[in-house]
Order: structure tokens, then sequence, then C-alpha cells
């Protein structure tokens, strides 16, 4: 079975500065790991995700994430944030091996921008 | 190309009705399933579906019912709508685990 740790539930940051949210996961089996943003009021998109090969992954908007499997971690980075980006981020894991592609979340990250 | 819709998009309910959610995908996705989203506590996995015409028990699949008569649609029921499921409802579909697509969110209120 996999889990998901997001450690800040919430994260402040001045507009153009630069942010790191924080996800740990625990799993037996090898995974695929991704970030998911929600904007307030919608659905969930994919930010970006981690399959296999580089460990820096870079996604939508500028963000990025390194997977470190040493330390089981997969922080989400952005080094100058708008606005724009006040969103709930949510990390998951899944199986890699399953067939059912279920996946498992974080319990998110609330990024609130202050001008 | 829609992805993936829902409806309706809010409801209100009294102690004890009981309403279906539609969830339709228009990406021939194999996969689909139905979360919850409570705060505080991400996306919790109630059903899922890995093909037409089966279903699954996710991580909280108490007092819901599912069905997927056909490919494109997932139906979530609820049979007694209890207070507790007050909730954020998403559903999701996808073709590998690579990754998820989901709708825009159904908003129900039990009161």
């Amino acid at each position: 079975a996999q889990s998901v740790t997001q450690l800040d539930s919430q994260v402040p940051v001045f507009e153009e500065a630069p942010v790191e949210l924080r996800c740990n996961y625990s799993s037996s089996v090898s995974v695929y790991l991704f970030w998911y943003v929600q904007y307030p009021n919608q659905g969930l998109q994919l930010l970006l995700k981690y399959l296999s090969g580089s460990t820096l992954v870079k996604g939508i908007n500028g963000f990025e994430a390194e997977f470190n499997k040493s330390q089981t971690s997969f922080h989400l980075r952005k080094p100058s944030v708008h606005i724009s980006d006040t969103a709930e981020y949510f990390c998951a894991v899944s199986d890699r091996s399953s067939s059912a592609s279920k996946i498992i979340f974080g319990s998110g990250t609330r990024l609130s921008i202050r001008p | 190309n829609a992805g993936v819709t829902q409806t309706p998009k809010f409801r209100v309910l009294k102690t004890g009705q009981s309403m279906t959610l539609l969830c339709a995908q228009d990406m021939n996705h194999e996969y689909m399933y139905w979360y919850r989203q409570d705060p505080g506590m991400g996306l919790r996995l109630i059903h899922y579906s890995v093909g037409e015409g089966t279903t699954a028990k996710g991580e909280v699949p108490d007092g819901y019912n599912v069905s997927r008569l056909k490919k494109q649609n997932f139906l979530l029921g609820l049979e007694s709508a209890a207070p507790s499921q007050t909730s954020v409802y998403f559903c999701a579909s996808s073709q590998t685990s690579s990754e998820q697509f989901f709708g825009p969110g159904t908003r129900l209120t039990v009161l």
C-alpha cells in the first residue's frame, strides 16, 4: 500500500518569491508520482508527473519537481510565483504495476500569494 | 472534446433522500473513478471501474453504490443520504496509470 504526506497544509508567500511545497511518500513497490493543482471552485488539473528517467521533472506554469528515491520525496518548486498560482496543490502516487491505475492523494497544500 | 463531465454541479438533499450522480467521458478510457473531497483530507477513492460492467470498492465505499453499464458513463448512487456525505464529488477517468483526468465536481449538501 502507498501513502502520501504533504507536510504543510498552508504556505503563504509573497509574489515573485520562490516556493517549495513538500511531499513525501511511502511505498513498498515502484511508483509513479504526480502533482495536481486545483484552482478555486474547479476540478484537478495535472501539473507534472514522474514516470521514469530524469529525476527533475518540469511541468506547466513554470513548476518543477525532483524525485528523490533515497528520501522518498517529490517536492514541488517554482522560482518566482504569481498571484495566479494561488490554488491548492496535491501530491499523489500510484503503483506502477497496478492495472487499476488507482492514485493515492495527499491532503493538499494551500498556496496563498501575497502582493 | 468535452473530456470528463459531471451532472449535476450542485445538489441539496434532505437526510434519507436518494440521488444519482452522472459522470461521462468521451476519451474512450477504460478506467473510471469516483472520489470525495473533504477539507484537509485530500481526495479519497469511493469506487472505481476497470472496464464496462465492472466495479470495485475504494477506500470509503460505505453508503454508495456505482454502476458502469456503458463504457463512457459511471454512475454514483446514494440510496439514503446522510449529513456525513456532504462533500464535493469528483469523477475521473484514465487509460493508463500515468494520468487521471478529472471532471469539474459536484457539490452535494445533505441537510
